[in-house]
């Protein structure tokens, strides 16, 4: 069993869809968790970062996690063509010294989002 | 601060010959930045952890000989592909903190 698993779809939804994407993990240790998307042949662009568990929300994205099911979830609202890209799930047990994380990255989900 | 910046974007070298990738954090000092190879439709594997004044850390299976890695200052870091091959063709992007560099598109002929 990966350590982190997430359905890379894709995952086809028409414009204005609520989009949840969803990873599991099974390492407990992990306590930062990220979001990140990626368009084609560019670099990930974090989405949302949270801390242990609980909500957090920005804009059209609510990141939600939940340790004890050890389950993160992303909901794009009103999603937008422009969303079509692959969302990343990421996460770290903590900090390195430096201050940097050594992220557990998911496989990536596709989606698309259609006119 | 988490902006990182990658270049080149896209480099064509040819076979035998080697290539340098710089990745600098713009905005904060970064002791330690890392760099990932991502596979088309696979997520990101991690090469290595570059180490400022240090040597780096390489994943299990990662060529440290291949794979040159220089972290002389605190906002750069330098990947130098040696002896390219067709194979070593792929996609690499640095990170620093929570950020990603824009990757850079290496394509051995």
């Amino acid at each position: 069993q990966k350590e982190v698993e997430q359905d890379p779809g894709p995952l086809s939804v028409p414009e204005g869809a609520i989009v949840s994407l969803n990873c599991t993990y099974s390492n407990s240790a992990f306590q930062y968790f990220m979001w990140y998307r990626q368009y084609s042949r560019k670099g990930p662009e974090l989405l949302m970062y949270t801390y242990s568990s609980g909500n957090k929300e920005d804009g059209r994205f609510t990141a939600q996690v939940d340790k004890s099911s050890k389950y993160i979830s992303l909901f794009i609202r009103d999603s937008q063509p422009s969303d079509s890209a692959t969302y990343l799930c990421a996460m770290s047990p903590e900090l390195t010294s430096g201050g940097s994380y050594i992220p557990t990255f998911g496989r990536g989900t596709s989606l698309i989002v259609h006119p | 601060g988490a902006v990182v910046s990658q270049h080149p974007s896209r480099v064509i070298c040819k076979s035998g010959t080697s290539v340098k990738i710089e990745c600098r954090s713009l905005d904060f000092q970064a002791t330690t930045m890392f760099w990932y190879r991502q596979f088309p439709k696979q997520s990101l594997m991690l090469m290595a952890t570059s180490n400022e004044g240090s040597k780096a850390t390489y994943e299990q299976g990662v060529e440290k000989d291949k794979f040159l890695i220089n972290h002389a200052s605190l906002t750069l870091s330098t990947l130098t592909v040696t002896s390219a091959h067709p194979e070593d063709s792929s996609f690499y992007i640095c990170s620093a903190r929570v950020g990603f560099g824009q990757g850079t598109r290496l394509t051995v002929v």
